[in-house]
């Protein structure tokens, strides 16, 4: 069965640090570009970062570029979001998601096609 | 404010159809970045419905069906059912910000 469950998630101050992990089973995880994706309370998902198969393209929303560090181990079939200097902002459900490229005349672009359950961050000012 | 626009909210009856629009501009749906849908119960993991604009992935049923034209794109749920209430997000990538993007949800209500 393909699988993604993150873990990590809890209660941090203002201006502290979480790393957060996510396990990947059922696929050839080294195979697949992947990527993190957040829901803060009461609003909708918002793409916060991802990973090339092999590490070397990562790519982050303005917001928070400079402070999240998105990594993953290919031996460990796990990916990471290390997540510094945290606003209250940053405070979510935070899903750890596969992508697919879709190439549509030319054009290339991702989807999510599966996605973990999702661990909660909470940051208290 | 989300870069891809959606209605906050839809409703409709059992059995009937029901369609929810979701528009951008010329910097990704526009320029043929393809649009993707997902479903999304909370405290469930999103679920992708629609990819590439129209493909339905293995398991979702032919009930749900996706369209594009220009800068805008929609996904129809025909013979709605009390399982499809849930919020509804549509996703694309926009090259004015380098970032893949969501519309901000669309809550469909079951009548």
């Amino acid at each position: 069965e393909v699988q993604l469950v993150e873990s990590g998630g809890g209660l941090v101050q203002r201006g502290g640090s979480l790393r957060l992990s996510c396990a990947a089973s059922g696929f050839t995880f080294s195979s697949y570009w992947m990527s993190w994706v957040r829901q803060a309370p009461g609003k909708g998902l918002e793409w916060v970062a991802n990973i090339k198969e092999d590490g070397s393209e990562r790519y982050y929303v303005d917001a928070v570029k400079g402070r999240f560090t998105i990594s993953r181990d290919n031996a460990k079939n796990s990916l990471y979001l290390q997540m510094n200097s945290l606003r209250a902002e940053d405070t979510a459900v935070y899903y750890c998601a596969r992508n697919i490229e879709v190439v549509v005349v030319a054009t290339t672009t991702h989807s999510f096609d599966v996605w973990g359950q999702g661990t909660m961050v909470t940051v208290s000012s | 404010q989300s870069v891809l626009t959606q209605p906050p909210s839809v409703s409709g009856a059992p059995g009937q159809r029901v369609t929810i629009s979701c528009t951008g501009t010329s910097s990704n749906i526009g320029t043929g970045y393809a649009v993707h849908w997902y479903q999304h119960l909370p405290g469930t993991a999103p679920k992708l419905l629609i990819y590439a604009n129209i493909n339905r992935p293995s398991g979702v049923p032919d009930r749900f069906s996706g369209s594009k034209s220009g800068t805008s794109a929609s996904l129809a749920i025909t013979g709605l059912q009390a399982e499809d209430e849930a919020d509804y997000y549509c996703q694309s990538y926009d090259s004015s910000l380098s970032a893949w993007v969501f519309g901000g949800g669309t809550k469909l209500t079951v009548l």
